[in-house]
């Protein structure tokens, strides 16, 4: 089974600080994702990693940046965190081969900036 | 853009009663739809995915979902719903083959009541 993990279930920072959100799937897969989750609006997606070292912005980037040193290794990271960023955070990883392939997705890390 | 709509923000059902989740897409263009199910504190899992072929799949849990072109929707059912059924359900699309994102629908809240 594939399995994707984040590094913290919860998570409480304080309005300045520089947040690192850290994801780590164990199926060599190529993509990588970042996800935003907020109540009524779904999941949006903050950025995604074709393959090691690449990034594209998603729909929301403003405020975020993003690290993919490894292939396993996807972090989000927020330079100076603020209090609209609390939010639930949901990485994801996807083999590319098959065109129409599921996402698998972490079990999220709930952010909360103080 | 490519949207998803879900009508409903939460659907509270009976136990044993039988429930549809709505879902319609705006392209008009080849897609790929899928349903994913987040369990309380969990991050998401697929329940089913439409590809091509036969418009009606059967998905894990007893859930089954009807692919409708002419009219853009793609509806969740199951004919007897369990209180293990609570969750939040996500419908999504990818349009087109190859490398591309998921975009989401807000997401339907299912309350399964005794």
């Amino acid at each position: 089974d594939v399995k994707v993990t984040q590094s913290s279930r919860y998570l409480v920072k304080r309005t300045g600080e520089k947040v690192f959100l850290e994801c780590v799937q164990d199926m060599d897969h190529e993509n990588m994702f970042w996800y935003r989750q907020d109540p009524g609006l779904g999941l949006r997606l903050i950025y995604f990693s074709y393959d090691v070292k690449m990034k594209e912005k998603g729909d929301i980037p403003e405020g975020y940046s993003v690290s993919r040193e490894k292939k396993e290794r996807f972090s989000l990271i927020l330079e100076s965190a603020s209090t609209n960023q609390t939010s639930m955070y949901l990485c994801a990883s996807r083999f590319p081969e098959s065109s129409y392939n599921e996402q698998f997705f972490g079990p999220g890390t709930r952010l909360t900036v103080l | 853009a490519q949207s998803v709509t879900q009508l409903d923000s939460q659907v509270p059902v009976f136990e044993e009663a039988p429930v549809e989740l709505r879902c319609n897409y705006s392209s008009s263009v080849s897609v790929y739809l899928f349903w994913y199910v987040q369990y309380p504190n969990q991050g998401l899992q697929l329940l089913l995915k439409y590809l091509s072929g036969s418009t009606l799949v059967k998905g894990i849990n007893g859930f089954e979902a009807e692919f409708n072109k002419s009219q853009t929707s793609f509806h969740l059912r199951k004919p007897s719903v369990h209180i293990s059924d609570t969750a939040e359900y996500f419908c999504a699309v990818q349009v087109g083959a190859g490398f591309q994102k998921l975009v989401f629908g807000t997401g339907t809240r299912l309350l399964v009541s005794p």
